[in-house]
C-alpha cells in the first residue's frame, strides 16, 4: 500500500518563528488534506489541497502532485500552532495519514 | 457551515461488552467513513459506506466490527465483543463525491476496561 512519511516528527519553535513541514507520498494520491489535531484530540481540517499552493493567512500548502510531496508553511507561529499535524492523502475510498509532525511553539 | 457529529464524546465499557459509536454526516453527503486512531499513533482508516453497503474495510475491520445507516440521518459503527486494544479515538467522516474532501467529526473516545 501507500507509505506516507511526514518530517520532522517533532519540531521545537520559539514563537514568531517560520517552519516548514514535510509530507511525502509512496505512490500517486488523488487529494490530499492537511489536518491540525488539537489537545483535545480533534482534527481540524486546515488545506484540502490535490495540487497547487492555498493560503489562508499565516499558512499556506503546496502540493507538487507529479513529484508525490506536500508542504505546508507556518509563519510567525503562536503557542495555539502547538500540537500534531497530519498529512492525508487518498486512493480508492480511503484516506492514509502519515504519522505526524509533533509541533511545540514556546511562548 | 455544516459539520459531522459524533456521540457520545467519551465512552467507558467493559471488556465484552457491546458498544455503538454514532454519527451525523452532513445531510446531502453520500459517502460515509470510520477511523480510529489509538492513543499516540496514526489516523487509520476502518471502513467507508457508499449506497448502504461497505465500499471498502481495511484488515483492521474484521468480524467484530459492523456498519449501519438506520435512517436517513444517522451512521453507525457497532463493536460487538470489545478489546482491550480496541480503546482508541473513533473518527467518522464524510464527503459528497469520492475522492474529494473528506470531514471529520470530533470523535468518541472509547476506553475499555
Amino acid at each position: 500500500g501507500i507509505q506516507v512519511e511526514q518530517s520532522p516528527p517533532d519540531l521545537i519553535l520559539q514563537e514568531g518563528a517560520n517552519s516548514t513541514l514535510r509530507c511525502n507520498f509512496s505512490d500517486s494520491v488523488n487529494n490530499l488534506q492537511w489536518f491540525h489535531q488539537n489537545p483535545w484530540g480533534q482534527l481540524i481540517n486546515l488545506f484540502y489541497i490535490p495540487s497547487g499552493t492555498k493560503q489562508n493567512g499565516r499558512l499556506s500548502a503546496t502540493t507538487v502532485a507529479t513529484e508525490r510531496y506536500s508542504l505546508l508553511y507556518i509563519s510567525s507561529s503562536q503557542t495555539t500552532d502547538s500540537g500534531v499535524y497530519f498529512c492525508a492523502g487518498v486512493r480508492t475510498y480511503k484516506y492514509i495519514f502519515g504519522t505526524g509532525t509533533r509541533l511545540k511553539v514556546l511562548a | 457551515e455544516p459539520e459531522v457529529t459524533q456521540t457520545p464524546s467519551h465512552q467507558v465499557t467493559q471488556m465484552g461488552q457491546e458498544v455503538i459509536l454514532r454519527c451525523v454526516p452532513i445531510s446531502n453527503h453520500l459517502y460515509f467513513y470510520w477511523y480510529r486512531q489509538i492513543l499516540g499513533q496514526k489516523v487509520e482508516f476502518l471502513v467507508s459506506f457508499y449506497n448502504n453497503e461497505i465500499s471498502e474495510k481495511s484488515e483492521i475491520f474484521d468480524d467484530q466490527f459492523s456498519v449501519e445507516r438506520p435512517d436517513g440521518s444517522n451512521f453507525t459503527l457497532k463493536i460487538r465483543s470489545t478489546k482491550l486494544e480496541d480503546s482508541a479515538m473513533y473518527f467518522c467522516a464524510s464527503n459528497d463525491r469520492i475522492y474529494y474532501e473528506q470531514y471529520f467529526g470530533p470523535g468518541t473516545r472509547l476506553t475499555v476496561t
